[in-house]
Formats: structure tokens, sequence, C-alpha cells
């Protein structure tokens, strides 16, 4: 258990839906993530957020949309996905956004686009 | 932003010591060095972090030469729960161009 949950854990989705993927950290820590690995690539990072504030995106498409409502949740509203964006979608925190902080990771959802 | 190479992946028998190189030309002054810990379907966990010379806690040890272009994770007498994917990270803020890059990885196998 790592301090940071994810849910759901797993979720299919038609290419139509309004899906959420939704992430909380119990850790009191200042910056969110969210990561996207595919079937065996390197973990992509997508967005991050530091104390609600969003810092990065890594040219994500627009069909993925984040929201950090405050600095415990994170979450990413998917909309007309295409399958190639099936993956495992994590979402990590830290305390602070330098190289020494460590970040802890959730669980991660499995995504599958039909 | 300094990349790192690392070998794609190793075999080890149970209960030998494993070290894994990582190579980081480019280190900036104030980078730090981490190495995270990756089982199939999960989110990689932090094993250990360093800035120079050797640091060691209950997992692990890490070496890092004057020069900082490399680092070495070793593994003290590794089991099958050890197999795994071990990422090797290099950066001072995780943000913008400086941000964390977790490469591909080195795919672990412990073999009984």
């Amino acid at each position: 258990e790592t301090g940071v949950t994810q849910t759901p854990r797993h979720l299919v989705m038609g290419m139509t839906n309004k899906k959420s993927l939704k992430c909380e950290q119990h850790l009191g820590h200042n910056a969110m993530y969210w990561y996207k690995q595919s079937a065996k690539k390197p973990l992509e990072l997508m967005f991050v957020y530091s104390l609600e504030e969003r810092v990065e995106n890594n040219s994500v498409p627009s069909r993925f949309s984040p929201e950090c409502p405050n600095s415990s949740h994170l979450f990413l509203h998917l909309h007309t996905l295409q399958p190639e964006d099936s993956a495992l979608y994590l979402c990590a925190s830290s305390q602070g956004l330098t190289g020494a902080d460590e970040q802890f990771f959730g669980p991660g959802t499995r995504l599958t686009v039909l | 932003l300094a990349k790192t190479t690392q070998p794609i992946s190793m075999d080890s028998y149970e209960g030998q010591e494993v070290n894994i190189t990582c190579s980081h030309n480019n280190i900036a002054t104030n980078d730090y060095i981490t190495w995270y810990q990756q089982f199939p379907s999960q989110g990689p966990r932090f094993i250990i972090q360093g800035y120079k010379t050797k640091v060691t806690n209950e997992v692990a040890s890490l070496f890092i030469p004057a020069d900082r272009k490399s680092s070495t994770l070793s593994l003290p007498r590794v089991s099958l729960s050890d197999t795994a994917v071990y990422y090797c990270l290099v950066g001072e803020d995780q943000t913008g161009a400086n941000n964390l890059f977790f490469g591909t990885g080195t795919r672990l196998t412990v073999i009984p």
C-alpha cells in the first residue's frame, strides 16, 4: 500500500463513451502525476500538477482532460478514445517537484478501448 | 535532459548478487540518481537514490563513481520475487525540459 489509490482498477469502454479515472493520495503531497504505460513501452509522463496548478502537459491529445480539484485528488477525464489508448494509466504523487522527491505510484487503471 | 542507458534484460540465479549499470553521460551538477522497481501491472516503487559515492539501504546499494556518468544498482542475494523491471532515472526538476524520463528499464529475471 503506497498511500495512492486509483479507481477503477479495470475499465472497458467504447470509443464514444465518456469516463473518468480517479486518483487519491493520502500522503499530504503537493505534486500529482498521470502516466501512461502501453504494452512493452516505457512510462510516458502525461500531466503534472503542483498545488492544483498544471505545470506540465506533454503534448497529450485533447481527448484526455485532467482535473485537480485539490492537492489530494486527481482525475483524468476520457472522451472519444481510440483503441491505441488502451494501456495502464498510473497516478503518482510526490512531496515536491525536484529530482530528489520520491514518486509514490498507485496500482494503476487497466484501460481497454474497444 | 540527462537520458539514461541500461541493459534491456538480465538473468540471474537465486541467491546471487545482481549489478545493473546505468549510463548517464550528460548528468548535470544538480541531478539526483534514482532507481525504481516495477512488477507487472503495478506502479513503479522507489528503491534507492543517491547523488555521489555509495548509498545503502535495506533493499539495495547504489554505487556512483566520482564522475557520476554512470551508476550501479546492486541487489544482494536475489530471490524469485526480485523478478521485475528496474528503472534508472536522472533529474533535478520534474517539470518542463528536465522532467524525469523512465526509459525502457532493465528486465531482471531471477531463475530458480
